[in-house]
């Protein structure tokens, strides 16, 4: 069984401040998706990393898959209110793997 | 774009009761999926239709039943609801299975089960 953390479980800010969730497991993907929840709705894909190092940016948001393909991250620069759900990593390797999640809260 | 829809939103149970959790999605995607999302234990796969007539167990089964109507319909059965299984159900879909190497997963507004 393929597991993977995330951290934190829990991250409130305010307006303006950066952050970063990571997601850590001890086996390798063939590739790492991150999804953003909100309240009532289902996750919604953010972005599909595939190569170990590859660094994908959407706008604010960075997201790094690492070089050897057990763990990612997601960094958010100056975080807005519109940012506040529920990030879940997904990782991709003969079976589907969710992290348990990180409830960000952008306080304005 | 309904995209995938699921039916009912929300329903509450007595423990032994059996119900039916109904999901469609429109977008002609092959594989389809049922996950159980639990505070503080993200989504958990129950089970998963590869293609129209196919059927595996996830990682969480017990206490489901599946069908896989048609390429469009996939539902999940409860045939004695216990406590245990009261949480949030979601319904995905995607083009292929997710486990190729980009597959996204398209998924439902989710229903909200309790069992008493």
């Amino acid at each position: 069984t393929q597991l993977l953390e995330q951290s934190p479980q829990f991250l409130s800010i305010q307006e303006g401040e950066n952050l970063t969730v990571y997601c850590n497991s001890s086996s390798v993907f063939s590739s790492l998706q991150w999804y953003r929840q909100e309240p009532g709705e289902g996750p919604v894909l953010l972005v599909t990393v595939v190569t170990g190092g590859e660094v994908k940016k959407l706008k604010r948001l960075t997201f790094q898959f690492g070089d050897a393909r057990k763990d990612s991250s997601l960094h958010i620069t100056a975080a807005q209110t519109g940012d506040t759900g529920l990030y879940l990593c997904l990782g991709v390797h003969r079976q589907l793997t969710f992290g348990s999640g990180t409830q960000l809260t952008v306080l304005p | 774009n309904a995209g995938v829809t699921q039916t009912p939103k929300f329903q509450v149970l007595k423990t032994g009761q059996s119900m039916t959790l109904q999901c469609a999605q429109d977008m002609n995607h092959n594989s389809m999926y049922w996950y159980r999302q639990d505070p503080g234990m993200g989504l958990r796969l129950i089970y998963y239709s590869a293609s129209e007539g196919t059927t595996d167990k996830g990682e969480v089964p017990n206490g489901y039943n599946v069908s896989r109507l048609n390429k469009r319909e996939f539902s999940l059965r409860l045939e004695s609801a216990a406590p245990s299984q009261t949480s949030v159900y979601f319904c995905a879909s995607s083009e292929v299975l997710a486990t190729a190497l980009t597959g996204e997963l398209f998924f439902g507004e989710g229903s909200r089960l309790t069992v008493l």
